[in-house]
Parts: C-alpha cells; sequence; structure tokens
C-alpha cells in the first residue's frame, strides 16, 4: 500500500526566500506525481504534474523534481510571496490500470511580510 | 473549459440523518474520484469511478456510504446515518483516464455533523 509523506508539516519563510517541500513515497512503482495547492476553505488546484519518466516540471516560480528509485519529490519555490501562503499537498498516482491519487498529510507554507 | 462543479458547498446536519453531495466532472473526463478530507489531513480516497464502473472502493464505509455515476457523467455520494467523524471535507476530482491523467478537483462540499 502506497504511503505519502511531508515534512515539514508547517513552515514559515520571510518574502524573498527561495525553499523547497520534500514529499516522500514508499512505492516507486507510480504512474505520475502531482502537486497541488489548497487555500483555506477551497479545494485542490493543480500546480504541477511530473510524468514517471520525467525528471522535473517547471511552471513560473516553480520547480518540482522526481526521483523514482529513492522515492522522492521536491517543490521548490523562488522568490516566496505572501501570496504563496497555502497547503501544498502532493499526491502519486499508482502505476496500476486504477492510477488512484494517494496524497499526503500536506506542508502548511506562511510567507511572512 | 468549465471545472468540476459541487454542491452544496456546505452541509449541517444532525447525526443519525442522511446527506447527499453532487459532483458533475469536466465534460469527457472518464475517471471521477470522491475524496474525503479531514481537517489537517490530506485527502483519502473514497471511491473512483471509471465511466460508470468502479474502479477502487476499498476505503468507502459501506455500511453508510454509498455511491453512483449513472450514465458515466454525474455523480452522488450519499451518507446514511451521518456520524459527527464524518465532519470533513468531500472533495470531488475528475481526469481523462488517458495520457497525463491530471486530477482537477472542485471547490469541495464542508460537511459538519453535530
Amino acid at each position: 500500500k502506497q504511503e505519502v509523506t511531508q515534512i515539514p508539516a508547517a513552515l514559515s519563510v520571510p518574502e524573498g526566500e527561495n525553499l523547497v517541500l520534500n514529499c516522500s513515497f514508499t512505492d516507486s512503482a507510480i504512474y505520475n506525481l502531482q502537486w497541488f495547492r489548497q487555500d483555506p476553505g477551497k479545494g485542490l488546484t493543480s500546480l504541477l504534474l511530473i510524468q514517471s519518466s520525467q525528471r522535473e516540471q517547471t511552471s513560473g516560480r516553480l520547480n518540482a523534481s522526481l526521483d523514482k528509485s529513492s522515492g522522492r519529490s521536491t517543490l521548490y519555490i523562488a522568490a516566496s510571496q505572501p501570496g504563496d501562503s497555502a497547503t501544498y499537498l502532493c499526491a502519486a498516482a499508482g502505476g496500476g490500470s486504477a492510477r488512484q491519487l494517494t496524497f499526503g498529510s500536506g506542508t502548511q507554507l506562511t510567507v511572512l511580510p | 473549459e468549465a471545472g468540476v462543479a459541487q454542491s452544496p458547498r456546505y452541509k449541517i446536519i444532525e447525526k443519525r440523518q442522511s446527506v447527499a453531495f453532487w459532483c458533475n466532472p469536466i465534460s469527457g473526463h472518464a475517471t471521477l474520484y470522491w475524496y474525503q478530507q479531514i481537517l489537517g489531513q490530506g485527502p483519502k480516497l473514497l471511491i473512483q469511478f471509471q465511466n460508470n464502473g468502479v474502479v477502487d472502493d476499498s476505503q468507502l464505509p459501506k455500511d453508510r456510504f454509498s455511491a453512483e455515476r449513472l450514465k458515466g457523467v454525474d455523480s452522488t455520494l450519499k451518507i446514511q446515518p451521518a456520524k459527527l467523524e464524518d465532519s470533513a471535507v468531500y472533495l470531488c476530482a475528475s481526469s481523462s483516464g488517458t495520457g497525463r491523467t491530471e486530477a482537477f478537483f472542485g471547490q469541495g462540499t464542508r460537511l459538519t455533523v453535530v
């Protein structure tokens, strides 16, 4: 059974800092890994999706990497802004035909002005 | 392109009552998911549909929860009878089921059982 862990559970940084969020998964036979953002009281917004054959994906100030062999993914946020404050969740899609998403518990990020 | 629509946004019920949630996925998406997210935790998969067939319902408490996806489009999730521990946000998501299989989520329904 896939288990996804995110560390740290909470992170507070001053505006302008670069930061890294970590995600680890126990079963390396994944189809893809997806990073989401969740604002309080809202649903999930997809940020980046990395296919199992890829090593990284970039969108604006966000860069996500994937290392299947070690069961790890990172989300790098450059030049953080107060508007980046949210909970960031990673989810691993299973390698079977069903491709279920298994989520971590998230990292709650606060960017201080 | 319209996103995943869910209703209602909020619901407050007493324990032992019943409640139903509705989801309309993105047009053409074959895969539909229902997740339960308890405060402070990541979403947990309750049930996954591929068209109108169930792919995975291993974590669905079948004694009180039921879900259906008629005609492979809209879906409803029902809880009967509700318990206090069912208080959570219920998220619906859909994906094309092929290729990138990127999942798109609705705004969720926040259920409070008192």
